[in-house]
């Protein structure tokens, strides 16, 4: 079955450390996204990729970095220079730039202590 | 930018309409309607492209006004599975500096008791 994955579900980790969240798809789709789900802010943009080898910054990018070395594969990385790094993240893809539907990965939900 | 949705929550009875609505400061070039139940993925609803058209499935119906920048959901005769978050999102143009960004809105909580 084609879909997007996003592991792990849970994640814990000491702050100061970074940490890399998984997003893989194999729907072949060109374009893949990373959002933020804080209570009551809706779903805010980290980043987003348009094609292999090329990604560009969302409206919270801070803190955050990606890679897009495979077209099906997208991780996300929270590193140490994120200042409340704790919450639900979700990836999505979709077939090309804003006029297909977005498919969402069940998201990781992010813990630092 | 994120759009802006507005109500921020509605309540209703089984049966009773609603819409909600979605506004960007920013030329569109689609608007996608999405709806997340709690501690679930989003779920594609619809979306409308620009040239003021007007789509729908079983009840839920939407309408988008590029010129407005603006975009309505309208959900009639409303079931208990109609329950959940609403996501307005926004694409801007092709050549623009926000083409391909997917943005979304802060989200409208929608109750619905039997």
């Amino acid at each position: 079955d084609g879909g997007i994955t996003q592991s792990p579900k849970y994640l814990f980790r000491k702050e100061g450390q970074n940490v890399t969240l998984s997003c893989e798809q194999n729907l072949n789709h060109d374009a893949m996204y990373w959002y933020r789900q804080d209570p009551g802010q809706g779903l805010r943009l980290i980043y987003y990729s348009q094609i292999v080898n090329d990604f560009q910054k969302g409206d919270i990018a801070e803190g955050y970095s990606v890679s897009r070395e495979k077209k099906e594969s997208f991780p996300l990385t929270v590193t140490s220079a994120q200042k409340n790094p704790t919450a639900f993240y979700l990836c999505a893809s979709s077939i090309r730039d804003g006029d297909t539907e977005a498919f969402f990965g069940q998201g990781t939900r992010l813990t630092v202590v | 930018q994120q759009p802006v949705q507005s109500p921020q929550a509605v309540i209703l009875r089984e049966g009773e309409d609603a819409v909600i609505n979605c506004s960007s400061s920013k030329a569109l070039y689609s608007v996608h309607w999405y709806r997340q139940k709690h501690g679930e993925a989003p779920v594609f609803l619809m979306i409308l492209l620009k040239g003021g058209e007007q789509k729908g499935h079983d009840k839920i119906s939407a309408s988008f006004n590029e010129k407005k920048q603006q975009s309505s959901l309208y959900l009639t005769a409303s079931q208990l599975s109609y329950s959940g978050t609403y996501f307005c999102g926004t694409a801007g143009n092709a050549g623009g500096t926000s083409y391909g960004k997917l943005t979304f809105g802060q989200g409208t909580i929608l109750t619905v008791h039997p």
